[in-house]
């Protein structure tokens, strides 16, 4: 069965650097979307991407968070000055139509 | 405030019984709701949706109920298997079209199969 992919699953990074954080969608999918779960907290939007541009986003994607499809096959999230409170688990997902897939996640630990 | 929550945060039943999972919106215009399931370690798992033209949806050992007037969500989980334990998410998307896009996930509500 197809699914989405994430690398890596566990990312430790230092206040203040840049992370990227990878996925390999669902390769007929057309949308593209970014999620993070902070421990013990909702599911919460970061950003929705489809035609090779970003189609919505929520307030937490500020000009730190920006996305990318560098290849037709990779979807990342670059955050460029990692904070504390961006400690969280980050999922992708990909959807055709309706039903979304989601990725296993990474884990991000801003120290 | 919380625009979508749920209204237990643990469920226990008896493997075999069935398994009612409840969800309150607060937004009328949401035209579209999800049920997903989130093993321990793992993404969330698409269940079944419903859009607002709909009260009923039935999928395989699942049926989401959507009552619009006072804007409550259920999933029944028929005949529970251990493997029904997790954590359940309802999702709302207060935007056009279905997919992730946008959506707001209540808290969760944590089911616990007892043998």
């Amino acid at each position: 069965e197809p699914e989405v992919t994430q690398t890596p699953s566990h990312q430790v990074t230092q206040m203040g650097q840049e992370v990227i954080l990878r996925c390999v969608p669902i390769s007929n999918h057309l949308y593209f979307y970014w999620y993070r779960q902070i421990l013990g907290q909702k599911v919460e939007f970061l950003v929705s991407f489809y035609n090779n541009e970003i189609s919505e986003k929520s307030e937490i994607f500020d000009d730190q968070f920006s996305v990318e499809r560098p290849d037709g096959s990779n979807f990342t999230l670059k955050i460029r000055s990692t904070k504390l409170e961006d400690s969280a688990m980050y999922f992708c997902a990909s959807s055709l139509i309706d039903e979304a897939f989601f990725g296993q996640g990474t884990r991000l630990t801003v120290v | 405030g919380e625009s979508v929550g749920l209204h237990l945060p643990t469920l226990s039943v008896q493997e075999g019984d069935n398994s009612i999972i409840n969800c309150a919106y607060s937004n009328s215009a949401s035209d579209y709701f999800i049920w997903y399931k989130q093993e321990s370690g793992k993404g969330p798992q698409f269940i079944i949706d419903i859009r607002s033209n709909m009260d009923k949806r039935q999928g395989q050992r699942v049926t989401v109920l959507l009552n619009k007037t006072v804007k409550h969500l259920s999933l029944q989980i028929a005949a529970t298997q251990p493997g029904d334990s997790a954590v359940y998410f309802c999702a709302e998307n207060m935007r056009s079209g279905g997919g992730a896009d946008g959506l707001t996930f209540g808290k969760g509500t944590h089911l616990i199969i007892q043998p």
